[in-house]
């Protein structure tokens, strides 16, 4: 079965730029999609196709896609960003069904 | 304001039934693509499935560790999605979240969520 794969943590001081990445065969065919979750709360879509940000999400989120890989980046990290964050794409089989990343966790300290 | 209500979960013994449901209001609901996704405890989101609207055809398809044993359906009458779960494994125990799916066929993803139901099988 497709395979999304995230790193399990990432770390970054306030001010500085969180790089959270997402690797799968299939994203040079597909679109990536990043979700963000704090603790308790359904999660929240923060990128969508690759690079575009839903309204209301602020500007310091970016997303890119290069070959296999899908990159989040939290461009001047605040504590309030400190949440786990996962990739979604879709199988490259003709029922195009979903997948997530297994997860990553940034911390803001 | 899009609007997701998840109920119906609980606690079940392995084996057995049970049957979620999704309440929809501020969008057109018989227009929309609908999944489930769930989150086992202190474990990553999981794409369960999804139905697509009726004039796109109506059909589902599903992950492979619940093929077989649930099935997505949908009232537009009722703007209602269910998620019926039979023969039940410990491994289902998760919250279990109704999501709408925008985007263009192959490339849909989810989109609103709801709040989650908690689905715990045990004996």
């Amino acid at each position: 079965s497709y395979e999304l794969t995230q790193p399990p943590s990432v770390s970054v001081s306030p001010g500085q730029t969180a790089r959270i990445t997402c690797s799968g065969d299939a994203l040079p065919k597909k679109y990536a999609y990043w979700y963000q979750q704090k603790s308790g709360q359904a999660p929240v879509l923060v990128i969508y196709e690759d690079s575009k940000r839903p309204s209301g999400i602020p500007e310091r989120f970016s997303g890119s896609s290069s070959g296999t890989m899908a990159t989040l980046t939290i461009s001047g990290a605040q504590v309030e960003d400190e949440a786990d964050y996962y990739c979604y794409s879709t199988d490259s089989s003709g029922n195009h069904r979903g997948v997530f990343g297994g997860g990553t966790k940034l911390t803001v300290l | 304001e899009v609007q997701l209500v998840d109920s119906g979960g609980g606690l079940v013994k392995p084996g057995g039934s049970l049957r979620l449901s999704c309440a929809a209001s501020g969008f057109t609901f018989s227009n929309a693509w609908m999944s489930w996704v769930r989150q086992a405890p202190g474990k990553g989101l999981e794409w369960v499935g999804h139905i697509k609207s009726k004039s796109d055809g109506g059909t589902t398809d599903y992950a492979a560790p619940v093929k077989g044993r649930f099935t997505i359906s949908r009232d537009d009458s009722k703007n209602t999605l269910y998620l019926q779960m039979n023969s039940l494994k410990t491994e289902d125990t998760a919250v279990y979240y109704c999501t709408t799916e925008s985007g263009i066929v192959g490339a849909t993803y989810p989109d609103y969520w709801g709040q989650g139901t908690l689905v715990t099988v045990s004996s």
